[in-house]
């Protein structure tokens, strides 16, 4: 079975601008969370979704923003980016929301702002 | 909010149990407490899982006090492969509106020498 999967891999992008990330998570997972993680710290809770509404909201700007589709895949969107903006950013499926439920990671959107 | 503290780092040698704690004083009453590892550039790996007591799996065990208020990752005989950063990660229900807001730990580095 398929794990994780983020796309793409690798991205670089200058302050201003927009980016979106996607994630796919397992098959039969309807939950799907994201994170930042800057080099040297834990990851940071961003956005969790289950059945393609917010379930749960960490302390960034309005800035990022997120979605979940009927297939429960996940886009991460982020708009004027910043140079500490730059992360791997993971996502992560469950089979449903809160620490319950094992999270899956994927290995991330490494972003880098120039 | 759930906090969670960890040791920095651990050091270790080839063959031997280490023990990784983490306290989480404001765990909530559902949740879960949930270990990963992560190598660089890569997404964190689920370990175990547990909610009070004692939970064994093929890799490691998690002890649990009656309090909740912390909890143990004991690896047995470890490798150099176990060479990662441990994270203990405990669902904290959001402040506002019910939503799920998960926090990881700070991570500990853990060294394994021959």
């Amino acid at each position: 079975d398929a794990g994780v999967t983020q796309s793409p891999t690798h991205l670089i992008k200058t302050r201003g601008q927009h980016v979106t990330l996607r994630c796919s998570p397992i098959s039969g997972h309807k939950s799907v969370s994201w994170y930042q993680q800057v080099l040297g710290q834990g990851p940071q809770f961003i956005f969790q979704y289950y059945e393609k509404e917010e379930r749960g909201r960490g302390n960034f700007p309005d800035r990022f923003s997120a979605r979940q589709f009927p297939n429960y895949s996940s886009e991460l969107n982020v708009n004027a980016l910043l140079l500490g903006d730059s992360a791997l950013y993971l996502c992560a499926s469950s089979l449903s929301p809160g620490g319950n439920q094992p999270q899956h990671f994927g290995d991330g959107t490494r972003l880098s702002i120039l | 909010l759930a906090k969670t503290t960890q040791p920095i780092s651990m050091d270790s040698y080839e063959g031997q149990e280490v023990n990784i704690t983490c306290s989480h004083n404001n765990i909530a009453t559902n949740d879960y407490i949930t270990w990963y590892q992560q190598f660089p550039s890569q997404g964190p790996r689920f370990i175990i899982q547990g909610y009070k007591t004692k939970v064994t799996n093929e890799v490691a065990s998690l002890f649990i006090p009656a309090d909740r208020k912390s909890s143990t990752l004991s690896l047995p005989r470890v490798s150099l492969s176990d060479t990662a950063v441990y994270y203990c990660l405990v669902g904290d229900k959001g402040l506002t509106g019910g939503g799920n807001k998960l926090t990881f730990g700070t991570g500990t580095q853990l060294k394994v020498e021959l």
